[in-house]
């Protein structure tokens, strides 16, 4: 069974400091983990994806993301947050080998960026 | 760039009535999902669907839905008797080559009153 666990409902930070969001994963398979956002009104768009190739995972808009297997994470960072990133963001787990196979969702991280 | 397409925006409909969600996934993609997300809850998975057949349900997915593509470009969700609890924003996906990548549309939000 596979499972993501997002360790915070809602960050807050400020324009121009660091953004640090938090997800463990549980799968007895190899893994695919994503990570998505969602803006107001919008729909799922995908920011990362890691698939067993390199460990840090470079994304769009300046987000990158880290597999560690030791300690079952997949935790979202960037440098310094845009008022543009205020967003849902969500975790994600799938089999690595189960083409076409479901998503699994984490409850989700609310962004709130302060001027 | 291609994208999923769902309409409509918003579906409002009274209890027990049948609704129909629309899709058009992305051209030449092979998979095809519905998931939904009840408010302030996370979002879950309630069908795949390959080759023209069901490939995966949830236990959500009972006898009240069903889904169908149609033709070679509409992909939907029918709810048969809609209950308060259905109630929710409804996301379709789609997945085509070896990046196994699903793409999302914008949802449909759907009222029962």
């Amino acid at each position: 069974a596979q499972s993501v666990t997002q360790l915070d409902s809602h960050v807050s930070v400020s324009e121009g400091t660091p953004v640090l969001l938090r997800c463990n994963y549980s799968s007895s398979y190899s893994p695919s983990l994503f990570w998505y956002v969602q803006h107001p009104n919008k729909g799922l768009q995908l920011l990362l994806k890691y698939t067993s190739a390199a460990t840090l995972v470079k994304g769009i808009n300046g987000f990158e993301a880290e597999f560690k297997k030791s300690e079952t994470s997949f935790h979202l960072t960037k440098p310094s947050a845009h008022m543009s990133d205020a967003a849902e963001y969500f975790c994600v787990v799938s089999d690595l080998y189960n083409q076409g196979g479901k998503l699994i969702f984490g409850q989700g991280t609310e962004l709130s960026v302060k001027p | 760039e291609p994208e999923v397409t769902q309409t409509p925006s918003h579906q409002v409909t009274q209890m027990g009535q049948e609704v129909i969600l629309r899709c058009v996934p992305i051209s030449n993609h092979l998979y095809f999902y519905w998931y939904r997300q009840i408010l302030g809850q996370k979002v879950e998975f309630l069908v795949s669907f390959y080759n023209n057949e069901i490939s995966e349900k949830s236990e959500i997915f009972d006898d009240q839905f069903s889904v169908e593509r149609p033709d070679g470009s509409n992909f939907t969700l029918k709810i048969r008797s809609t209950k308060l609890e259905d109630s929710a924003m409804y996301f379709c996906a789609s997945v085509g080559g070896v990046q196994n990548i699903q793409y999302f549309g914008a949802g449909t939000r759907l009222s029962v009153l």
